[in-house]
């Protein structure tokens, strides 16, 4: 099956910087790649996804990479908030597949 | 609202106790999952139904019986728990199974078991 890993586990960043969180998967299958926010006690919420069709896709302060090559995707995070403190969470999945496979999170907390 | 609906919020059940956790969309998909998130752990994906038929089982405890009578609707049902069960556990549904939609999650029910 997929094994997705995702770096680093907790990220601090100054409020205007930047963050950027990595995640690889093994499935060459695989072929979306959505990345999800979950903030303190509420539910995991789609924030942007790629496909493997596609390179790079931005959205405002939000960016996602895809290096199908060396299967790894990231995402970018520009001049940060502290409304963008919480736990990031991106998975895989493939077509042929039946479920979706989740990185381990990665805790961002932005500093004011 | 995302349209995944979870009831109840909080439970807090004793370990001989019997519950059921509920879980409902009205967006049309066709599968639903059970996730279990604890304290600084990844989630944990523990049930996949696709059309209603269960497709993944993924070593998951006999205390812990899930229920899908329709595409819409899904249980978990629980008994005998054990402490360290204690957990939200985040129910959610995407169009088809393993294909490049979203999954929409619901609110979680946070568990305690005593």
């Amino acid at each position: 099956g997929e094994n997705v890993e995702q770096h680093p586990s907790t990220l601090s960043v100054q409020e205007g910087d930047s963050a950027v969180i990595k995640c690889t998967y093994s499935d060459s299958a695989s072929n979306y790649f959505p990345w999800y926010k979950q903030e303190l006690g509420k539910r995991p919420q789609l924030i942007i996804d790629i496909r493997s069709n596609v390179g790079e896709k931005k959205d405002q302060r939000i960016a996602v990479t895809l290096n199908k090559t060396a299967k790894h995707f990231s995402l970018h995070i520009t001049e940060t908030q502290p409304e963008d403190s919480a736990v990031y969470f991106c998975a895989a999945t493939a077509s042929t597949g039946n479920q979706f496979y989740f990185g381990t999170g990665t805790s961002l907390t932005v500093i004011p | 609202e995302t349209g995944v609906t979870q009831t109840p919020r909080h439970l807090v059940m004793g370990m001989t106790n019997k519950k059921s956790l509920k879980c409902e969309q009205h967006l049309g998909h066709n599968a639903m999952y059970w996730y279990k998130q604890s304290a600084k752990k990844p989630l944990e994906l523990m049930f996949v139904y696709n059309f209603k038929e269960q497709t993944e089982n993924n070593s998951v405890p006999s205390r812990f019986s899930p229920e899908c009578p329709n595409s819409s609707h899904l249980f978990l049902h629980l008994h005998t728990l054990q402490p360290e069960d204690s957990a939200l556990y985040l129910c959610a549904s995407s169009l088809y199974p393993g294909t490049n939609t979203e999954a929409f999650f619901g609110q979680g029910t946070r568990l305690t078991v005593v």
